[in-house]
């Protein structure tokens, strides 16, 4: 069984960084790219983010480009989301969802249950 | 970006019923296009894939159409465990956008 655990989100100020992170099990990690998605409270769903199965591929939504920096480590099978320079506007639950090939498709198969960033003063 | 619009935002309904939710998109997309479920508190599960590709476990009440710039979602007989917000996403390029969502509730 696919299993994604989101960990890392917290209260932080706006300035500030933080990192997320998304241990996978349940599939051949390495194999497959991988995903953000964000949803503000009480809102809808924002891409954010994606790697290639191999890590050498990135791709970031213009918001957070130069701000967020996505990377992996295929032998702990964990996702990383570096965010600096956060902004209010970056306040949401984070998800990490698993993507349907090694490279970027853009579908969705499996999603963890999210973690929560807050960014206030 | 592409953008994609979704109608009706809030569709009222009762166990039993055919509904369609609609999804355009502001250009052309092919068939990248995806249909996501979420239920208060819980996480987003794809439905549907490269618009009509139904997933793995999805009962088959629910259905997808659809290309270029106009989609439809369709559940064939609403059952009580489809009362949610359901989304739908392209896939085109790389910048990935979802829907606003179509929040279907109890009548």
């Amino acid at each position: 069984e696919v299993q994604l655990l989101e960990s890392g989100g917290d209260l932080v100020q706006p300035g500030g960084s933080l990192r997320l992170s998304c241990a996978a099990s349940g599939f051949p990690f390495s194999s497959y790219a991988m995903t953000w998605v964000r949803q503000a409270p009480g809102k809808g769903l924002q891409w954010v983010s994606a790697i290639s199965a191999s890590g050498g591929r990135a791709y970031y939504t213009d918001s957070v480009k130069g701000r967020f920096t996505l990377s992996r480590d295929n032998s702990k099978n964990t996702l990383y989301l570096q965010m600096n320079s956060l902004r209010a506007e970056d306040t949401a639950i984070y998800f990490c969802a698993k993507d349907s090939m090694n490279t970027v498709t853009g579908s969705f198969q499996q999603w963890g249950q999210g973690t929560l960033v807050t960014v206030s003063s | 970006d592409i953008q994609l619009t979704q109608s009706p935002s809030f569709l009222s309904a009762s166990v039993g019923d055919s509904v369609t939710i609609t999804c355009r998109a502001s250009q052309g997309i092919s068939s990248y296009l995806a249909w996501y479920q979420q239920k208060p508190g819980k996480a987003p599960k794809l439905l549907i894939s490269a618009a009509s590709a139904l997933q793995s476990g999805v009962p088959s009440r629910f259905s997808g159409s659809g290309s270029g710039t106009e989609f439809t979602l369709t559940i064939s007989s609403l059952q009580p465990e489809d009362f949610a917000t359901y989304y739908c996403q392209q896939f085109n390029t790389y910048s990935f956008t979802f829907g606003p969502g179509t929040k279907v509730d109890t009548k």
